[in-house]
């Protein structure tokens, strides 16, 4: 069974810089895994924010960008605001299924 | 403008079947390229995905549950309906459908929270 693995938890301070890491039991992500990135605040739908590795919806803020570190696929938060503390989920997509994973709960403090 | 909604009990005894709608607007299910996901998400846990039909009515489902799961589309009502059998407690969970297009899956619906207990 696949297992997709992000950081549980991680703080950052205001106005800071976080990467958040994706990664597959399978091997290295590459873009053939077709990473989306959603944030999910409590009593809430999740929202997208990037989609095939990189990619931003118009309504994605610019400090959120999306991209591949070290075989792994990553969500970078630059200039962080105090209306990011959320949990971020990633998705990646395996022959046809797709696969979430288990969530960073990202505090700012 | 697309919105999403899902629809279904919101009890379901143990081994009985569960039977979801997700009504939706401001797309064709006929689009190519244009499919309607369920994700589904316990109480105080991860999103996991469930299901996808597209419009040519091509089908992909988790292999964890695919056995239990049956999505179909009634494409003259815009609907979507997720069927899940044999359920247990553990099926307990917040259900969302989503609009995907483009390899995103950038529209869903609130959400539609469904016990089960007996």
């Amino acid at each position: 069974q696949t297992v997709v693995t992000q950081e549980a938890s991680l703080t950052v301070s205001p106005g800071g810089t976080v990467t958040l890491t994706c990664a597959s039991s399978t091997g290295p992500v590459t873009s053939g895994y077709l990473p989306n990135w959603f944030q999910q605040k409590p009593g809430q739908a999740p929202r997208t924010l990037i989609y095939t590795t990189s990619n931003k919806h118009s309504w994605t803020p610019a400090r959120f960008s999306g991209s591949l570190l070290g075989g792994k696929a990553a969500l970078t938060v630059s200039g962080v605001q105090p209306d990011d503390e959320a949990d971020y989920y990633c998705l990646l997509h395996y022959a046809g299924a797709w696969v979430f994973g288990g969530g960073t709960k990202l505090t700012v403090l | 403008q697309i919105t999403l909604k899902e629809s279904g009990p919101t009890v379901v005894k143990p081994t009985q079947t569960l039977t979801l709608t997700c009504t939706f607007s401001g797309f064709s299910l006929s689009s190519s390229g244009v499919a309607v996901g369920w994700i589904r998400q316990p109480p105080g846990k991860a999103l996991e995905w469930l299901a996808l039909i597209y419009g040519n009515d091509d089908k992909r489902y988790s292999p964890s549950l695919g056995s239990r799961l049956i999505v179909t589309k009634d494409t003259s009502k815009n609907q979507v309906v997720l069927t899940v059998t044999n359920v247990d407690p553990v099926d307990t969970a917040t259900y969302f459908c989503a609009h995907r297009e483009y390899y995103s899956f950038d529209y869903w619906g609130q959400g539609a929270l469904v016990t089960v207990s007996s």
